[in-house]
Order: structure tokens, then C-alpha cells, then sequence
């Protein structure tokens, strides 16, 4: 069954672009999805299916998904940015829901 | 608009079995392609998915927890209930329930706000 792993710490300055990665082996084989986590709240989908944006979420939050690295891409990063992201795919072999291991987004 | 609300013990003890209700509003559990799912996340710690639920009432689980989990739906009620057998104090942890129609494409798009389960003596 699939391990996603992510880099446990990204820190970005405010107006650059963060790129969170989310590694598995041929996890461009699956459709990737993107979770926002703020202290103390319920996680918030950002990203689904690789690269579609829920309605609500700014056009700054893009992803992407090729062989064996998934990469979310937060532009013009904002203070209010700061949160945990996780990654997630729907393993059809395994019938199961796989998370990441999850990346701390730290605004300097 | 769908919402959805988990309710439950804040307190178990260790052995005992947790049941916890997720209600929900903004869908019916009984259309084609409906989902909702139960993930935990211990202090500190990352999402576990635990379960998921189809409106067709098939059922998946996550392997290293099977054993302990049950979940089933009452479409009537709007509610998905899930059961955790022999807790100990490690399954502490904030639990949510979500929606999905479909988890391969959508994921989970609306999630509660959570309910904290402690598991102490």
C-alpha cells in the first residue's frame, strides 16, 4: 500500500512561493489531495484530483502530480497561510484512504 | 450547504468501547455515490483514516485497525455511527467524520469540527 511522505518543515518568506512535496512511488498513477490544517480546526480541502481547487479557495494554492512526487504550490504566500498540509490518495488496490505524514508551513 | 457534526465521550476507559455519531445535514446518505468517512488525530500528531462508508452500505476499513472498528449508517436519522473496541489510552485522539462523493476524484470536502476522546483510568 502506498506511504506518502512529506518533508516535515517548509518556511517561506510573505509574497514567495511554497512547494510542499508528497513522495510515493508512482504515486502519479493516483489522484493526489491537499488538506490545510490551522491549530485547533478540522482539516479544510485546498486541492483535489492532483490540481482542481475547491470553490472558495484562492487561485494562489495550485498542484500538480508526475511519477513519483506530488507537489502543492502556495503563491505569494500570506501570514494567514501558516498551517499543516497534508497530502492524501485513494488507494484502489488497498480500498483505503492514505495520508501523508503531514508539513508544517511556517510564514518568516 | 453540508455540514457535519461528530458527538460522543469526551472520557473512556481503557478496555472500554468508544461509540461515536457523526450527524449530518446537506445530503442523503441514501444517493447514488455518497460517502462519509472517520479520521483521527492523536495530540500532535498526523490524520489516521479509519473508515469509510458508502451509501450502498459497502463498507471499507483501515487494515491495522479492522479488528476494532465498526461503522454503520441510519440514512433516516442522518447519521453514521463508528465503534472502537478495547481503547487504550494511545487512541486518544481528536476524531472527525467527512463527506465525500467520490474519494478517488473529490476526496473529503467537508469535514465536522471534531470531538476529542481521552482514554485514561
Amino acid at each position: 500500500s502506498f506511504v506518502l511522505t512529506q518533508a516535515p518543515s517548509v518556511s517561506v518568506a510573505p509574497g514567495q512561493t511554497a512547494r510542499i512535496t508528497c513522495g510515493a512511488n508512482n504515486i502519479g498513477s493516483q489522484g493526489v489531495h491537499w488538506y490545510q490544517q490551522k491549530p485547533g480546526q478540522a482539516p479544510v480541502l485546498v486541492v483535489y484530483g492532483d490540481s482542481d481547487r475547491p470553490s472558495g479557495i484562492p487561485e494562489r494554492f495550485s498542484g500538480s502530480n508526475s511519477g513519483n512526487t506530488a507537489t502543492l504550490t502556495i503563491s505569494r504566500v500570506e501570514a494567514g497561510d501558516e498551517a499543516d498540509y497534508y497530502c492524501q490518495v485513494w488507494d484502489s488496490n488497498a480500498d483505503q484512504f492514505v495520508f501523508g505524514t503531514g508539513t508544517e508551513v511556517t510564514v518568516l | 450547504q453540508i455540514t457535519l457534526k461528530e458527538s460522543g465521550p469526551t472520557l473512556v476507559k481503557p478496555t472500554q468501547t468508544l461509540t461515536l455519531t457523526c450527524t449530518f445535514s446537506g445530503f442523503s446518505l441514501s444517493a447514488r455515490g455518497m460517502a462519509v468517512a472517520w479520521i483521527r488525530q492523536p495530540p500532535g500528531k498526523a490524520l489516521e483514516w479509519l473508515a469509510l462508508i458508502y451509501w450502498d452500505d459497502d463498507k471499507r476499513y483501515s487494515p491495522s485497525l479492522k479488528n476494532r472498528l465498526t461503522i454503520t449508517k441510519d440514512p433516516s436519522k442522518n447519521q453514521v455511527v463508528l465503534t472502537m473496541t478495547n481503547m487504550d489510552p494511545v487512541d486518544t485522539a481528536t476524531f472527525f467524520c467527512a463527506h465525500t462523493d467520490n474519494p478517488t476524484v473529490h476526496g473529503l470536502g467537508v469535514w465536522g469540527q471534531g470531538t476529542t476522546v481521552i482514554v485514561s483510568s
